[in-house]
C-alpha cells in the first residue's frame, strides 16, 4: 500500500504571496494533521482533520488554514507568506483522531524569499 | 501545555558501542510517549511508543525507551549501534484525553555513529 504523498517537494514562493500544499493519507486513514518543521526544529503542530472538520488547531496565526475532502485528502493553504514560513510541512495520517499511529509523508520544502 | 526536553543536540558514538539519547517532558495530564526518527530528506517515522502497561517498550531494530514517570523521562537506548541509525531523533508527547492537539516535540538530537 502507498504511504502518505504529498505535493509538490519543494515550492519555492515570494514574500506576501500565497501557497497551497497537497496530502493523500493512506488508504483506510480518516484524519491528515499537519506539522511544520523549522531547520533545526522539531515538528510544531498545526492542525488535525477528522471526517472534513477541523479537530485540533495549534498556535499558527489565521494565515494558516486547511480544509479536507470527501476522500479525506487534505490541503493546507498559507497566505500572505513571512520569510518565516520557509520550513519543511509535513502531513501525517491516522486512523481516526485520536488514533496515536501517525504515518507522516515525506514533507514539502516550501523556501519563501 | 506539555513540553519535550531533549538534552542534547548532538551524539557522537563510535559504531557498535551502546548509546543513549535523553528525553524529558513536563505535562499536567496524563501522557502518551513517543520516539520518531527522521532519515536525510525523508518524513518521520515511529520507532516505538508508550501508551500504556509495561513501562518498558521495544522496536524491532533493538531500541527500546523506557518510561519513568516520576522523572518525566522518556530515554532511548541501544546497546550497539549502527552507521544505519545515522538520523535525527525526535521525543514526542501526546496528552491521553484524546489525541486532537497533536503530538508535541522536542528539538531533536542528531545521531552521529563514527566507523
Amino acid at each position: 500500500d502507498a504511504g502518505v504523498t504529498q505535493s509538490p517537494t519543494h515550492l519555492i514562493k515570494t514574500r506576501g504571496q500565497q501557497v497551497t500544499l497537497r496530502c493523500s493519507p493512506i488508504s483506510g486513514h480518516k484524519s491528515v494533521s499537519w506539522y511544520q518543521q523549522v531547520l533545526g526544529q522539531g515538528p510544531q503542530f498545526i492542525f488535525q482533520y477528522y471526517e472534513k472538520e477541523e479537530r485540533g488547531r495549534g498556535n499558527f496565526p489565521d494565515r494558516f488554514s486547511a480544509r479536507q475532502f470527501p476522500n479525506y485528502s487534505s490541503e493546507l493553504n498559507v497566505n500572505a507568506l513571512l520569510l518565516g514560513d520557509s520550513a519543511l510541512y509535513l502531513c501525517a495520517s491516522s486512523v481516526y483522531v485520536g488514533s496515536y499511529e501517525q504515518y507522516f509523508g515525506p514533507g514539502t520544502r516550501l523556501t519563501v524569499t | 501545555a506539555q513540553s519535550v526536553t531533549q538534552l542534547d543536540s548532538q551524539v557522537p558514538v563510535f559504531e557498535e558501542a551502546p548509546v543513549e539519547l535523553r528525553c524529558n517532558y513536563s505535562s499536567s495530564v496524563s501522557v502518551y510517549l513517543f520516539w520518531y526518527v527522521q532519515y536525510p530528506n525523508q518524513g518521520l517515522q515511529l520507532l516505538l511508543k508508550y501508551l500504556s502497561g509495561s513501562t518498558l517498550v521495544e522496536s524491532i531494530n533493538g531500541f527500546e525507551a523506557e518510561f519513568n514517570k516520576s522523572q518525566t523521562s522518556f530515554h532511548l537506548r541501544k546497546p550497539s549501534v549502527h552507521i544505519s541509525d545515522t538520523a535525527e531523533y525526535f521525543c514526542a508527547v501526546s496528552d491521553s484525553g484524546g489525541g486532537a492537539d497533536g503530538l508535541t516535540f522536542g528539538k531533536g538530537t542528531h545521531l552521529i555513529i563514527q566507523p
